[in-house]
């Protein structure tokens, strides 16, 4: 059992846009500003798509946004595209003795 | 740009240890950017965090599989390692090593496949 809980999977059509919730507790998500994202393709190595909580890397595109609310952290992607077709787990630091806790991950199916 | 390869066995015998060594490049092991990490994936599963060294040495296991967990770092290789001793099947797992910086991660290794069986 996984840390961070998130749905098993997701979908959406082409253009549309979803969310992936991501939730922790008050000890980490709801706790540090460190939580991120990564994307991973079958076979593929995970790539980061969103780091404290709501920032971008360089080169990723502006259509993946973070949130957080309380114990809940959110992706959503907008305009989805079938390359957007992966794995996405979300990833917190947990503080002192634990320090980092990921999600089950989600798998995003775009019809 | 960090480049990350892992190398050792690919089949580790049940109760043996693991061995596994990454080998940076594009920087310096001493450097103070990056916390020297392991990640891993069960087969078909989700990511676990395994832990991290420090250029100064120190280390941070995940509590889970600390009494069985040693990572060291060689700076004069440029290299850090992983062992985990008493291995069962539940250690099958694709092993990464990576980056840390401020909580996220960076840059990653391709992975490597360890099948602990006789």
């Amino acid at each position: 059992q996984s840390a961070l809980t998130q749905p098993a999977s997701v979908s959406g059509s082409p253009g549309q846009s979803i969310t992936i919730s991501c939730t922790g507790t008050s000890g980490d998500v709801g706790r540090y500003d460190f939580v991120s994202w990564y994307q991973q393709h079958p076979g593929k190595v995970p790539k980061i798509v969103i780091y404290e909580g709501s920032k971008r890397p360089s080169g990723v595109s502006n259509r993946f946004s973070g949130s957080k609310s309380g114990n809940t952290a959110s992706l959503t992607i907008s305009g989805l595209r079938a390359e957007d077709e992966a794995d996405y787990y979300c990833c917190s630091y947990a503080g002192r003795g634990t320090y980092v806790v990921f999600g089950g991950g989600t798998k995003l199916t775009v019809l | 740009q960090v480049q990350l390869q892992e190398s050792g066995p690919g089949l580790v015998k049940p109760s043996e240890t693991l061995s596994l060594t990454c080998t940076v490049s594009g920087d310096s092991i001493s450097s103070a950017s990056f916390y020297w990490s392991w990640i891993r994936q069960h087969p078909g599963k989700g990511l676990e965090w395994i832990g991290y060294i420090y250029f100064s040495g120190s280390t941070y296991y995940n509590p889970s599989l600390k009494s069985r967990l040693t990572m060291s770092i060689d700076t004069s290789e440029n290299q850090f390692s992983l062992k985990l001793s008493s291995v069962t099947a539940a250690d099958t797992a694709v092993y990464y090593c990576a980056t840390v910086n401020s909580w996220r991660v960076d840059y990653w290794g391709q992975g490597t496949l360890v099948t602990v069986s006789s």
